[in-house]
């Protein structure tokens, strides 16, 4: 069974440039979770969705990140314009459900960003 | 509000000793716990949970956890450390009902020498 991919690994830009981040979960799995864990910290939730819809992006700063998941399946993270504290690394992860029995999350490799 | 508390920044042993990481965690209503391990370059890896029944959980590589509910800790142990499992490690926990969010330790390096 494949794992969770996302690309780009690694990405380097200016403060007040673009980026974007894709994801694409395990075959199957409804919800999609991404991530943002900050050097020394343990990761955030930035966003949830089941299946095409948002459940959770009360800790997303709206007024910069972006994320969507039309089909249900693929998701892309953006963000615009960057800060130089957005630089961390962004992990994608997915579950088969939200129920007790199918809760567990799987995570991508991540993508490291480097805001100068 | 739910938390997890990750005492200790880096534990160090030797191979072949048991070890120990530990995690405490705040949380109303029912825990479910986790355990994941980072290494680097690479995304986090599901260890175990804790999610009901039996307080001693069994999980890879050879880990087990103990979830104390008075002392409101689920920590991670191994009887026989190996080098290879030198890593960073998460503690995470879940509140009972919600969308399945998971709320993250700072992580605690563990190095295991030789």
């Amino acid at each position: 069974e494949a794992g969770v991919a996302q690309s780009p690994r690694y990405k380097i830009i200016e403060k007040r440039q673009s980026v974007a981040f894709w994801c694409n979960p395990i075959s199957g799995h409804a919800t999609l979770y991404w991530y943002q864990q900050i050097l020394g910290q343990g990761p955030k939730l930035l966003i949830q969705f089941q299946n095409n819809g948002v459940v959770d992006d009360s800790q997303l700063p709206k007024d910069r990140f972006s994320a969507e998941r039309l089909k249900g399946v693929d998701s892309t993270l953006k963000i615009q314009p960057a800060k130089l504290e957005d630089s961390a690394v962004y992990l994608c992860a997915s579950s088969a459900g939200t129920d007790l029995l199918q809760e567990t999350q799987y995570f991508g490799p991540g993508t490291r960003l480097l805001v100068l | 509000a739910q938390s997890v508390a990750q005492p200790e920044d880096q534990v160090n042993v030797a191979e072949g000793n048991p070890l120990t990481v530990k995690c405490t965690y705040s949380v109303s209503g029912n825990p479910y716990l986790f355990w994941y391990v980072q290494y680097p370059n690479r995304g986090l890896q599901f260890l175990l949970k804790y999610i009901t029944g039996d307080n001693l959980v069994k999980g890879s590589y050879g880990f087990e956890a103990e979830f104390n509910k008075s002392q409101t800790s689920f920590h991670l142990k191994k009887p026989s450390a190996l080098v290879s499992d030198s890593a960073l490690y998460f503690c995470a926990v879940r509140r009972s009902g919600g969308y399945n969010k998971l709320i993250f330790g700072a992580g605690t390096r563990l190095a295991v020498h030789p």
